[in-house]
């Protein structure tokens, strides 16, 4: 089974401060994780994905992430807020090909918060 | 390159009625998967198809059902509808999703209502 757990439910940040979103997963299989960003009305897009290989990630609009197996976890920065990051936040967790994981398992969302 | 495309993008309905949402996925592309978007329960897999074939589901009632056509195009029916399906739908494309290896592209959604 997999299980994606984002802590806080609302985090509020000052324009021009560090970004940073909490994820943690349980997975029985060596994991693919993801971070995807949801503006008001609109679907899911990809901000970054981590398979194999390095586990710094960078995605789009400065965000990065990194993987650490350890404290599975894969908590998402980005070192300045804009305003324009105001959205909702998803991690997801999906296993990799073999694994008979084939969906994603998303966590509960946080929504991020900026203001001047 | 056009993105996935679902309609309606916004519909009423009552309690007992039927409801059918459409999915029109990236072109080339083969896989195509539902979730449903609550406040409460958050993002739930509903299903997944590809070349027509449903290849996973998820844990909702018999009243959800899908399909997909051979041009890749998928709908999905809700029967029955009850209060606790109001929902976003969401519908999301990729070439072969399997384990993460292809990167799923979303919809804008379809916000269901139910009175």
């Amino acid at each position: 089974a997999q299980s994606v757990t984002q802590l806080g439910s609302h985090v509020s940040v000052s324009e021009g401060a560090l970004v940073l979103l909490r994820c943690n997963y349980s997975s029985s299989v060596p994991p693919y994780l993801f971070w995807y960003v949801q503006y008001p009305n609109q679907g899911l897009q990809l901000l970054l994905k981590y398979t194999t290989g390095a586990t710094l990630v960078k995605g789009i609009n400065g965000f990065e992430a990194e993987f650490k197996k350890s404290e599975t976890s894969f908590h998402l920065t980005k070192p300045s807020a804009h305003m324009s990051d105001a959205a909702e936040y998803f991690c997801a967790v999906t296993g990799q090909v073999g694994s008979g994981y084939s969906t994603l398992t998303f966590g509960k969302g946080t929504m991020l918060l900026v203001s001047p | 390159k056009a993105g996935v495309t679902q309609t309606p993008r916004y519909l009423i309905k009552t309690r007992g009625q039927q409801v059918t949402l459409s999915c029109s996925p990236i072109s080339g592309h083969r896989s195509v998967s539902w979730y449903q978007q609550t406040p409460g329960q958050g993002l739930q897999f509903l299903f997944e198809y590809f070349s027509e074939t449903q290849r996973n589901k998820g844990n909702f009632p018999g009243r959800f059902s899908g399909r997909q056509f051979s041009n890749s195009r998928s709908e999905m029916n809700v029967s029955t509808l009850e209060l606790g399906d109001s929902a976003l739908y969401l519908c999301a494309s990729s070439f072969d999703f399997r384990g993460g290896t292809g990167e799923l592209f979303f919809g804008e959604g379809s916000r269901l209502t139910v009175l």
